[in-house]
Order: C-alpha cells, then sequence, then structure tokens
C-alpha cells in the first residue's frame, strides 16, 4: 500500500461548483498535513496546512481525520483559476523526518 | 524575501556527461531537500539534509547520484554519468524545522539526450 494515495482525477467541474479530494495516510505516527497546489510546468506551492479541528482560508477548507487517516480538501465556489494538481503532503517525523507526497488530483474547472 | 533559487533552470546534456544542479535555500531554513518529478512517478525524495547534514539518502537512485551540502546557503545534486531516463524536473526545497511546510525552487528541468 501506498503510503499517500489520491484520486488522481481528473475532477472536470463547472465554475461556481463546489468539489472536494481526499487523501488516505497509511502511517498512523503522521504529524503534520498539508495541501500544496501546482500548476503546469511550475513548481508545488504550499495552499494551506492541515490542523487536527479543521482549518478555512476563503474557499477553501481543510479537514483531518486521524481516526480514519485522510484529509480532505473542499473548494467553493469554483474559479477557473482554481484549475490545477494538488497534491497533499503527509509529514511523519520521528528518528528522522519522512515527508511524503501524494501523485497529486487534477482539477480542471470549465466555464 | 528571495525564495529557494535553483540554477540552472533549464540544462539539456548528452548520455554520459557530469550534470551539476545547484540551490539556495531560504535563509534559517534548517531542511533542505531535493525531490524528482516524473509523469510516472510523481515527486520522488532523493535525499534531505538537516543542518547541512544528509538524513536520509534512501532515495538517490544509485551511486551516479551524489548530493552535497557544503554549507547552510548552498547544495548541489550531482549526476555522473547523466543518462536519458533522468531526464525530469529537479526540485530543491527548504523548510524552517520539522514538521514546517516545504518551500519548493522552480526547478530544473533536466534533458539527458
Amino acid at each position: 500500500r501506498k503510503e499517500v494515495e489520491q484520486d488522481p482525477g481528473p475532477f472536470n467541474v463547472p465554475e461556481g461548483a463546489t468539489v472536494a479530494f481526499n487523501c488516505t495516510y497509511s502511517n498512523s505516527a503522521s504529524q503534520s498535513f498539508f495541501w500544496y497546489r501546482q500548476d503546469c510546468r511550475k513548481e508545488p506551492k504550499l495552499l494551506m496546512s492541515v490542523y487536527s479541528s479543521g482549518n478555512e482560508d476563503g474557499r477553501f477548507t481543510a479537514q483531518l481525520n486521524r481516526a480514519s487517516q485522510y484529509i480532505s480538501l473542499l473548494i467553493r465556489d469554483s474559479k477557473l483559476s482554481d484549475s490545477a494538481t494538488y497534491l497533499c503532503v503527509v509529514n511523519r517525523a520521528g528518528g528522522y523526518q519522512k515527508v511524503t507526497f501524494g501523485t497529486g488530483t487534477k482539477l480542471q474547472v470549465i466555464p | 524575501d528571495a525564495g529557494v533559487i535553483q540554477s540552472p533552470r533549464h540544462e539539456v546534456t548528452e548520455m554520459g556527461q557530469e550534470v551539476t544542479l545547484r540551490c539556495k535555500p531560504i535563509s534559517g531554513h534548517d531542511y533542505l531537500f531535493w525531490y524528482r518529478q516524473t509523469m510516472m512517478r510523481g515527486l520522488e525524495l532523493l535525499i534531505y539534509f538537516n543542518n547541512n547534514v544528509p538524513i536520509d539518502d534512501s532515495g538517490m537512485p544509485e551511486d551516479r547520484f551524489s548530493a552535497k551540502m557544503p554549507n547552510a546557503s548552498f547544495s548541489t545534486l550531482k549526476i555522473q554519468p547523466s543518462e536519458p531516463r533522468d531526464s525530469a524536473v529537479y526540485f530543491c526545497a527548504s523548510s524552517l524545522q520539522v514538521n514546517s511546510p516545504l518551500h519548493f525552487g522552480n526547478g530544473t528541468r533536466l534533458t539527458v539526450t
């Protein structure tokens, strides 16, 4: 089983729609979680951290479910500019740090 | 503030040649990571450093790859000899401390012919 798994998509949604992505992780010792956005031929950029209590940044909401070992990202009122690949990141620190990226979920927002 | 700086942005080389990729992390960041990204495999961690010391190099494909961090503001990833299957985008990233988010450079797009 992969350490971090995401549905690759693509998710094709109309402008204004709400879309949600999930990401599952296998190691219960994982400690910190993030969502990144990557545009075509660009570097990944931090979208938001994911906190245990859930957190919101404008149209974006991130949640963590430790019991079921997944994180989620909800995008409300999708914009054309939201079209990108969304990567989840799981960080496990202990003897040494292990940062694992999911393979990404591609989102295409359609006019 | 300057972000992570990588050079070169693009590198085209012939099989068998030595390739050196360079990275300057964000000042004050204790961790530096080298990743490789391909369509087939996504983002793969090659190696990471903590306070200039290599901690985990289990992702380095083989002996042809080596990485150094001689000081807190500079790191190199070297491939010698290069092969066509090394063609990928190589990203350098740094983070402030353990469990902090990573900040990526623009990447080096390597093509080995």
